[in-house]
């Protein structure tokens, strides 16, 4: 089993669409989580982290949720600037970083 | 990046030859993680290191490729003898904060190989 699987899309929504990426974890000792996000194949930028109070920047609200292991972005209001790939990422015990696939998604006008 | 250095941005080499990539984490961080990511797929993890130790290398391919991260200098991922399905795009990552929690990555290393 994957460590961190996400749905890989491509997710296609209107400007002004609220979008919602689910991510789930297999490993319960997963310390901290982020969402990444990538560009046309250039390098993942940190997004966010998402703590288990769940926090909130902007537009994009993260959420995790430990007793059944996953992790959710909302971004609200989308924009065709948000139109990227989004990598949902555990740090394990062992300091080692776990990437989903990512989760395409597309803004259209 | 956030100081996460990689050389070269683009690489080309011959079937057979030897590919060298570099990477120099964030100033006041001695770890790295490689990782690949091949056309149309996600990132994949190859190697986690230590400045002169090698802390994970459960993703590495069993020949061909080694990785080492000198006390002095970059860290060096190494290919040796390329086949065309090691083309691909190599990133490096290194902790960026006090904590170590978050990774930044370098620009990558967008291996050819012909």
């Amino acid at each position: 089993r994957k460590e961190v699987e996400q749905d890989p899309g491509p997710f296609n929504v209107p400007e002004g669409a609220t979008v919602a990426f689910n991510c789930t974890y297999s490993n319960s000792a997963s310390q901290s989580f982020f969402w990444y996000r990538q560009d046309c194949r250039k390098e993942p930028k940190l997004l966010m982290s998402v703590y288990s109070s769940g926090n909130e920047d902007g537009r994009f609200t993260a959420q995790l949720n430990r007793a059944s292991q996953y992790i959710s972005l909302l971004i609200r209001d989308s924009k065709l600037s948000d139109s990227a790939t989004y990598l949902c990422v555990a740090l394990n015990t062992g300091n080692q970083f776990y990437f989903g696939t990512g989760t395409s998604l597309t803004v259209i006008p | 990046n956030a100081g996460v250095m990689q050389n070269p941005r683009h690489l080309v080499r011959r079937r057979g030859q030897e590919a060298r990539l570099r990477c120099s984490p964030v100033k006041g961080h001695s770890h790295v993680y490689w990782y690949r990511q091949l056309p149309e797929e996600g990132l994949k993890f190859m190697v986690y290191l230590q400045k002169e130790n090698i802390i994970d290398e459960s993703g590495m391919p069993k020949e061909r490729f080694s990785a080492e991260f000198p006390k002095e200098g970059p860290s060096i991922l190494r290919i040796q003898q390329v086949v065309r399905g090691d083309s691909a795009a190599y990133f490096c990552a290194s902790p960026g904060s006090l904590l170590g929690t978050e990774a930044f990555f370098g620009q990558g290393t967008r291996l050819t190989v012909v």
